[in-house]
């Protein structure tokens, strides 16, 4: 049975960034398909990204580009997020979850991390 | 993009009845070379995450209830909730799976007539 533990509520200014983590428990970190999923409030789940640790090379939705990176630390088993040059609309519940196989169907959820941007 | 399109956006059925939600894909999601179709069905509960309930959107995941079940192929589809429970009340979305960006609908919330 796989656990997704992420990290805890964030408040961030317009302009910064920020950094979320997951880690997982009960799998094996290196071959895990993980993915990011965010959820702004009263809206559908927005797919952002995925990262096979074992390949390294993340894929990100086009919509992201330039502004988010997803990262693994495999000494610690530790998934990242960072989005960049944030807005007020990137206030969010941002999700990992592990996309089963080769396929983003996702089968297994963190708790969720609140990010709120605000000045 | 995949515009995944949700309908009703609400909808108030009385316990013991059935529940029929819809989603509606802007471009197939039936991949031709093995006949699947690349759709998923999620439940989300207030202050919980998504759950996957429905996958090749019409295959049960473990642990989720016959009485949920999912139909339709290409474009339609449909999640139905048979003997609806008062457990069931929630929000419910679609996801296509078929290509990048990976998109979900904007969900229907089902509520107890």
């Amino acid at each position: 049975q796989l656990h997704l533990v992420q990290s805890g509520a964030e408040v961030k200014e317009p302009g910064t960034s920020v950094k979320v983590s997951c880690r997982p428990f009960g799998g094996t970190f290196r071959s895990l398909s993980l993915a990011w999923v965010r959820q702004a409030p009263g809206q559908g789940p927005e797919w952002m990204g995925r990262l096979i640790p074992v390949f390294g090379t993340p894929n990100y939705a086009q919509k992201f580009q330039g502004r988010v990176s997803i990262t693994a630390d495999e000494s610690t088993s530790t998934l990242y997020l960072e989005l960049r040059s944030l807005t007020p609309e990137d206030t969010a519940v941002y999700y990992c979850a592990r996309a089963r196989n080769s396929d983003h169907l996702f089968d297994y959820w963190g708790q969720g991390t609140l990010v709120t941007v605000s000045s | 993009d995949i515009v995944m399109a949700q309908s009703p956006d609400s909808l108030a059925v009385s316990l013991g009845e059935r529940a029929t939600l819809n989603c509606k894909s802007s471009q197939s999601v039936l991949y031709s070379s093995n006949d699947k179709n690349y759709l998923a069905w999620y439940q989300q509960k207030p202050g919980q995450p998504p759950r996957l309930l429905i996958y090749w959107a019409s295959t049960r995941e473990s642990e989720v209830p016959d009485r949920f079940s999912g139909s339709g192929s290409g474009t339609d589809f449909a999640l139905t909730i048979s003997n609806l429970q008062a457990e069931d009340v929630a929000v419910y979305y679609c996801q296509q799976y078929y290509m990048t960006p990976y998109t979900f609908g904007q969900g229907t919330r089902l509520e107890i007539k």
